[in-house]
């Protein structure tokens, strides 16, 4: 159980477009959802906190108008990178705390979306 | 600021040898103290925690001690085996309510029969 997948896993795309990724909790309800960015060879660097049917709250330093973050549903949370440039490239993780865990001190990880922009 | 340190990789080893990750952290309070495994095209998994200090998480043959004196929490294994090949992060947790986890780099181990 608490399999959270990530759609696409990997996705080149041309300067100047949009890339969505998508975050799903398979067996499991998440009212939160977390989104991480990593560089190469450099840590996890969380980038915004979503709650299903609010706005997230993103971390000082990320563009909110530029990595546009929706949480629809209890299963679904979409990253939007717009107008994507090559310096977007890297590989970005979600996460979900279940339902059940009011505290969200549970954090299921999906695989990852390796993102590079030409 | 709150960082994570853990040692570059990758660590290769060969089966049955024993393993070390260091990890040392920056944090004001008490953090929690975590180290999550990936494996080959899977999410990150919660390894083992401790809370507080002197507390030891262990899981699957893994263990690591929460030092505050060094602030350090080492990753230990004594006899590692191929299907531990995976990278493994170490993270905090700040205390004070707050639920954002900073993680290290990440430390590739490959393990060779």
């Amino acid at each position: 159980g608490a399999v959270v997948s990530q759609h696409p896993s990997w996705v080149i795309c041309k300067s100047g477009t949009s890339v969505k990724i998508e975050c799903r909790s398979l067996d499991f309800q998440a009212t939160t959802m977390f989104w991480y960015r990593q560089f190469p060879k450099q840590s996890l660097m969380l980038m915004a906190t979503s709650n299903e049917g609010s706005k997230a709250t993103y971390e000082q330093g990320v563009e909110k108008d530029k990595f546009l973050i929706n949480h629809a549903s209890l299963t679904l949370s979409t990253l939007t990178v717009t107008s994507a440039h090559p310096e977007d490239s890297s590989f970005y993780i979600c996460s979900a705390s279940p339902l059940r865990d009011r505290g969200q001190e549970t954090q299921y990880f999906g695989p990852g979306t390796r993102l590079l922009v030409l | 600021g709150d960082s994570v340190t853990q040692m570059e990789g990758p660590v290769t080893l060969s089966e049955e040898a024993f393993l070390t990750i260091n990890c040392t952290y920056t944090a004001t309070g008490y953090p929690s103290l975590f180290w999550y495994v990936q494996y080959p095209g899977e999410g990150l998994q919660l390894l083992l925690k401790a809370t507080k200090a002197d507390d030891k998480g262990s899981n699957k043959g893994f263990e690591a001690t929460y030092r505050k004196e060094t602030t350090s929490f080492h990753l230990e294994k004594g006899s590692v085996q191929v299907s531990d090949s995976a990278v493994y992060f170490c993270a905090l947790r700040l205390s004070g309510g707050y639920n954002k986890l900073i993680f290290g780099a990440g430390t590739r181990l490959a393990v060779h029969p």
